[in-house]
């Protein structure tokens, strides 16, 4: 298995509150996305890096930041959390862009997020 | 934009049967790559099976196997000899660019029962 850890698995919170959620790899692996997993839509990409402090957007960005300042972590922030973000959010990994082998995304445990 | 297509949210299939899984994706890209993720109760999502576009030969993993036809843009997933273990969510998924961006489909719940 891939080694990656994301914290926490579960969090409660309210609406208004600044919520952030950790994800660490042990691979070294360049490529870390941040995804949110709800009913009827299936994983969509909020947020990815392709190296320490570069990052980009995806699909459904709006109400999160992320960071990057070590090859090891990638940090997703909902900086005033919504009820709209109560979800489960997964981190994933992938070597690089070169061929199927490097290209595939390996996932984390996932963290169940409730905005009261 | 990438799109990928999962029509059937929910199928049921006898233990030691076959079942195919339908996927379709819409995307103007040559060069692709195609997936299929397993997510079991326990929430992790487990690569089952990948496909590169440009090769004609189907991907086989043991009892998992697809039907890619890329004219069609289809990419179905057949699991041979049921198992209670393959009582998951599937998720077909498109990937291409630089960035090795995922696109999603809303997933089909496989139930297999006795």
């Amino acid at each position: 298995d891939a080694g990656i850890t994301q914290s926490p698995r579960h969090k409660v919170t309210e609406t208004g509150t600044p919520v952030t959620l950790r994800c660490h790899q042990t691979e070294n692996h360049r490529y870390m996305y941040w995804y949110r997993q709800d009913p009827g839509h299936g994983l969509r990409l909020i947020h990815y890096s392709y190296g320490v402090k570069d990052t980009d957007k995806g699909e459904v960005s709006d109400g999160y930041s992320v960071s990057r300042s070590k090859t090891e972590d990638f940090l997703l922030t909902l900086e005033s959390a919504t009820s709209s973000q109560t979800s489960v959010y997964f981190c994933a990994i992938s070597e690089s862009s070169g061929g199927l082998a490097k290209n595939i995304q390996y996932f984390g445990a996932g963290t169940r997020l409730s905005v009261l | 934009a990438q799109t990928v297509t999962q029509s059937q949210p929910e199928m049921s299939v006898q233990e030691a049967e076959t079942v195919t899984l339908s996927c379709t994706y819409d995307t103007s890209e040559s060069n692709y790559y195609l997936f299929w993720y397993k997510q079991p109760p326990s929430r992790q999502m487990i690569l089952v099976i990948r496909q590169e576009a440009y090769k004609q030969q189907n991907a086989t993993e043991n009892r998992f196997s697809v039907n890619f036809q890329k004219a069609a843009k289809s990419f179905s997933l057949k699991i041979s000899d049921s198992q209670l273990g393959d009582t998951a969510m599937y998720f077909c998924a498109f990937l291409t660019g630089t960035a090795s961006k995922l696109t999603f489909g809303t997933g089909t719940r496989l139930q297999v029962t006795l």
